[in-house]
């Protein structure tokens, strides 16, 4: 009964390093996103995937890539940390398109020094 | 431009004392609203999905209504457990053909014993 779940949950990088951030789900979803949550803003969209070999860009893409290459998992990189990466990051999936709602990871907290 | 807020920003009440949080929302065709509670440190966890005005669901002390232009989420005699913050999202299509998600920032809620 794990649902989504992210590794690892917190992580300090120096600028500059990369890093990947994994997220698994159980539920056999074909939906998948990566957002991104900053004090005083809503949740915002990185990147999604809608199956197995698919992402696409989601609103804030830039200094990130992902990559699907089984369909419980969704891999979110960051190549070259900034500190405007500094952030809390959330996984969901879903089934369907989200029409249902979302199901979401528990979180990384990262922070870039 | 596609919005949602929510109001207010923090909300403190006494156990038992009743009240509503708002989620206005500014969309193209909506084609869901979604509430979700978040316990600090926690993901996103879904509560419900409201689709057509005049909807309204229940779950134990938290009833979310829908109209037109605005979202209640009502919580009748508050426990101390219900302390949160209430996340309300909303599914609208893009110009693309696809759907998207729009969170807003949330509301606060503590609620003392």
């Amino acid at each position: 009964n794990a649902g989504v779940t992210q590794t690892p949950k917190f992580r300090v990088l120096k600028t500059g390093q990369s890093m990947t951030l994994l997220c698994a789900q159980d539920m056999n979803h074909e939906y998948m996103y990566w957002y991104r949550q900053d004090p005083g803003m809503g949740l915002r969209l990185i990147h999604y995937s809608v199956g197995e070999g698919t992402t696409a860009k989601g609103e804030v893409p830039d200094g990130y890539n992902v990559s699907r290459l089984k369909k419980q998992n969704f891999l979110l990189g960051l190549e070259s940390a900034a500190p405007s990466q500094t952030s809390v990051y959330f996984c969901a999936s879903s089934y369907l398109d989200g029409f249902y709602g979302y199901t979401f990871g528990s979180g990384t907290r990262l922070t870039v020094v | 431009e596609d919005q949602v807020t929510q109001s207010p920003e923090a909300l403190r009440l006494q156990e038992g004392e009743s009240s509503s949080l708002n989620c206005s929302y500014t969309v193209s065709g909506l084609r869901g609203l979604f509430w979700y509670r978040q316990d600090p440190g926690k993901g996103p966890e879904f509560l419900f999905t409201l689709y057509s005005a005049g909807e309204e669901k229940e779950k134990e002390r938290l009833k979310a209504t829908l109209t037109k232009k605005e979202s209640f989420l009502h919580i009748t005699a508050p426990k101390p457990e219900d302390s949160a913050t209430y996340l309300c999202a909303v599914q609208a299509p893009t110009t693309s053909g696809t759907y998207k998600y729009i969170f807003g920032t949330g509301t606060r809620l503590k609620v003392l014993a």
